[in-house]
């Protein structure tokens, strides 16, 4: 398996503008989290999903975070519009288990708001 | 909620043994989990301890104490590839919640 698969892997945009960052799972997989992660805050849950549904989205920061995942193999996490402190590596990871006690991370993507 | 707390450091020799500790608040504990990161990379897995005891996986072990709230990450015979981040994580009521991470940095 290929793992968990993110892109882009470095996103370098503008105050304003409308970011997508896009996430395929493991397949088989059917939890899928979004984790936003910076020097500051660490590792922090923003929405995760079971079986294409989200279950747990108060971790989203604001109205201008948005995220699907409209089948098993894909998610994005959207930001509109976009401001310098979502700069941070966005991670997507997906596990089998409920706990997600083992859970499968993709390379990350790099977001630079300038 | 849930917290955790671990050190933000720890520096270490080659060849030589060393812990790092966390400890946690949770509502509702399942299990408390281990990840590494290094520099630029994504966190794996490393270890999972539901119940209380030790864990040896190799180089790496990892022990839970349920009634302390507590754990730690023992490595040993260290390598300079194991300079990296490692977090613990606890799963509770509520998916991972994750540690702030101890950036381990191995010495020659």
């Amino acid at each position: 398996d290929a793992g968990v698969i993110q892109s882009p892997r470095h996103e370098v945009t503008e105050m304003g503008q409308e970011v997508t960052l896009r996430c395929k799972p493991i397949s088989g997989h059917d939890y899928l989290f979004w984790y936003r992660q910076t020097m500051m805050r660490g590792l922090e849950l923003l929405i995760y999903f079971n079986n294409n549904v989200p279950i747990d989205d108060s971790g989203m920061p604001e109205d201008r975070f948005s995220a699907k995942m409209p089948n098993a193999s894909f998610s994005t996490l959207k930001i509109q519009p976009s401001e310098p402190r979502d700069s941070a590596v966005y991670f997507c990871a997906s596990s089998s288990d409920r706990g997600g006690e083992k859970l499968f991370f993709g390379s990350g993507t790099q977001l630079s708001v300038l | 909620g849930q917290s955790l707390e671990q050190p933000s450091e720890v520096t270490a020799v080659e060849g030589a043994i060393v812990q790092i500790n966390c400890t946690y608040q949770t509502s509702g504990f399942y299990g408390l989990s281990w990840y590494q990161q290094h520099d630029g990379g994504a966190p794996t897995f490393l270890s999972y301890n539901a119940l209380d005891g030790l864990e040896e996986t190799g180089r790496f072990s990892s022990f839970l104490s349920r009634s302390d709230s507590y754990g730690y990450l023992l490595l040993q015979e260290l390598q300079m590839k194991d300079s990296a981040s490692y977090f613990c994580a606890v799963k509770g009521n509520t998916p991972l919640v994750f540690g702030k991470g101890t950036r381990l940095s191995v010495i020659a």
